[in-house]
């Protein structure tokens, strides 16, 4: 059975730093492109980062670019993601998922299956 | 950045009856273009990917089509299970990977 298990959330002064792990099994980790994805509480998905199943490329959202960092282990089959520069506007319930496959060096397929169960980051003061 | 948009916002169905949605893209997806299923307190969940290719395990009574900018999502008898919230996410064009704002399927 696939299985991805976030962990790391909690509140965090704005300006302040978090890392959050996704632990995953059940699957070649090192296959699949993996995301994250986060929820504000009662709002819509927004995609966050992602990064090929090498972990040679990197993408980020617009949001969230130069203050987060996306990496992974394969051989702990470990996801990552540094969240520094905190702000108010970032607390929400953060989701890994596995993405794509690379193909000819792009990540194709990129649709989310399965999702983690959610880590909830909370950003105040 | 492609911008999804479904359709409508909230949906009123009795169970047994059938639900459609729809979600628009600002630009061509092709058919590179998945449906989601959330519910409260639950991670979503992949339905459709490919506009209209089943995931491992959802039933018969979901189904997907379209491609280029409109899609649409139909379940053919709602079960009480059924109702949750629903989004569209394209993968054609990315980053960023976008999701339509969600259809909220309720009981009528």
């Amino acid at each position: 059975e696939v299985q991805l298990l976030e962990s790391g959330g909690g509140l965090v002064q704005p300006g302040g730093s978090l890392r959050l792990s996704c632990a995953a099994s059940g699957f070649t980790f090192s296959s699949y492109a993996m995301s994250w994805v986060r929820q504000a509480a009662g709002k819509g998905l927004e995609w966050v980062s992602a990064i090929s199943a090498s972990g040679g490329s990197t993408y980020y959202a617009d949001s969230v670019k130069g203050r987060f960092t996306i990496s992974r282990d394969n051989s702990k089959n470990t996801l990552s993601l540094q969240m520094n520069s905190l702000r108010a506007e970032d607390t929400a319930v953060y989701y890994c998922a596995k993405g794509g496959i690379t193909v000819a060096g792009s990540i194709k397929n990129n649709w989310f299956d399965p999702w983690g169960q959610g880590t909830l980051v909370t950003v105040s003061s | 950045e492609i911008v999804m948009t479904q359709s409508p916002a909230t949906l009123s169905v009795s169970p047994g009856e059938r639900a459609t949605l729809s979600c628009r893209a600002s630009q061509s997806v092709s058919n590179d273009l998945a449906w989601y299923q959330q519910k409260p307190g639950q991670a979503p969940r992949l339905l459709i990917y490919d506009a209209s290719t089943r995931a491992t395990g959802i039933p018969a009574r979901f189904s997907g089509s379209g491609s280029g900018t409109e899609f649409t999502l139909t379940i053919s008898s709602l079960q009480s299970e059924d109702f949750a919230v629903y989004y569209c996410q394209q993968y054609n064009n990315w980053p960023p990977v976008t999701f339509g704002q969600g259809t909220k399927l309720e009981i009528k």
